[in-house]
């Protein structure tokens, strides 16, 4: 069975340019995470969604970030426009459901620079 | 709020040594506890969890945790450390009532010495 999928892996813009990540979940896996992880912390939700629902975005940077889970699968994260403080690895995760009992699968990361 | 702290942000044993990795936690209730490793440029993997009952939980590579609640903690053990196991060793705790939203720490780094 296929993990999390993320692309692009790595991505390297200029400051005020736009930005996409995507990812794909594990096959009937209803709830999706973004995390951001700075380089030497541990990763921090952006935004959860049940479904194709945003249950939890109070963290996400609003006027800069936004994301949307079409149809409930797959979902994209967009930093328009980017900062130098944007960069970072962006982390996808994905659960059966919201159960906190639940084990979170992540992808392996989006990283991102910011020149 | 919860919080997760690790205090070491590296750790260097001997290929063959025990070790063990502490995490301290604040939360208010029964906290759900978590252990992630994530080799360089790869995601997180779920080493174990606690929620509830025997205190020891056995996770997978051989690892296990206890927690401790007078003590708010959940350190991370394992007997002999193999060169496989160097990677980043994150602690997280469940925020039971914000679905599975988890909060972590800073991580450690575990570099082993042949």
């Amino acid at each position: 069975e296929a993990g999390v999928v993320q692309s692009p892996r790595y991505k390297i813009i200029e400051k005020k340019q736009p930005v996409a990540f995507w990812c794909n979940p594990i096959s009937g896996h209803n709830t999706l995470y973004w995390y951001l992880q700075n380089l030497g912390q541990g990763p921090e939700l952006l935004i959860r969604y049940e479904n194709e629902e945003a249950v939890d975005d109070s963290q996400l940077p609003k006027d800069r970030f936004s994301a949307e889970r079409l149809k409930g699968v797959d979902s994209t994260l967009k930093i328009q426009p980017a900062e130098l403080g944007d960069s970072a690895v962006y982390l996808c995760a994905s659960s059966l459901d919201t159960s906190y009992t639940g084990e979170l699968f992540f992808g392996e990361g989006s990283r991102l620079t910011v020149l | 709020a919860q919080s997760v702290t690790q205090p070491d942000i590296h750790i260097t044993v001997s290929e063959g040594a025990s070790l063990e990795l502490r995490c301290n936690y604040s939360y208010g209730a029964t906290p759900y506890l978590f252990w992630y490793v994530q080799s360089p440029g790869q995601g997180l993997q779920l080493l174990l969890k606690y929620f509830s009952g025997d205190t020891l939980v056995q996770g997978i590579k051989g690892f296990e945790a206890e927690f401790k609640r007078s003590q708010s903690s959940f350190n991370l053990r394992k007997p002999s450390v193999h060169w496989s196991d160097a990677a980043e060793y994150f602690c997280a705790v469940g925020a039971g009532n914000q679905g599975g939203k988890l909060i972590f720490g800073q991580g450690t780094e575990l570099s082993v010495k042949p």
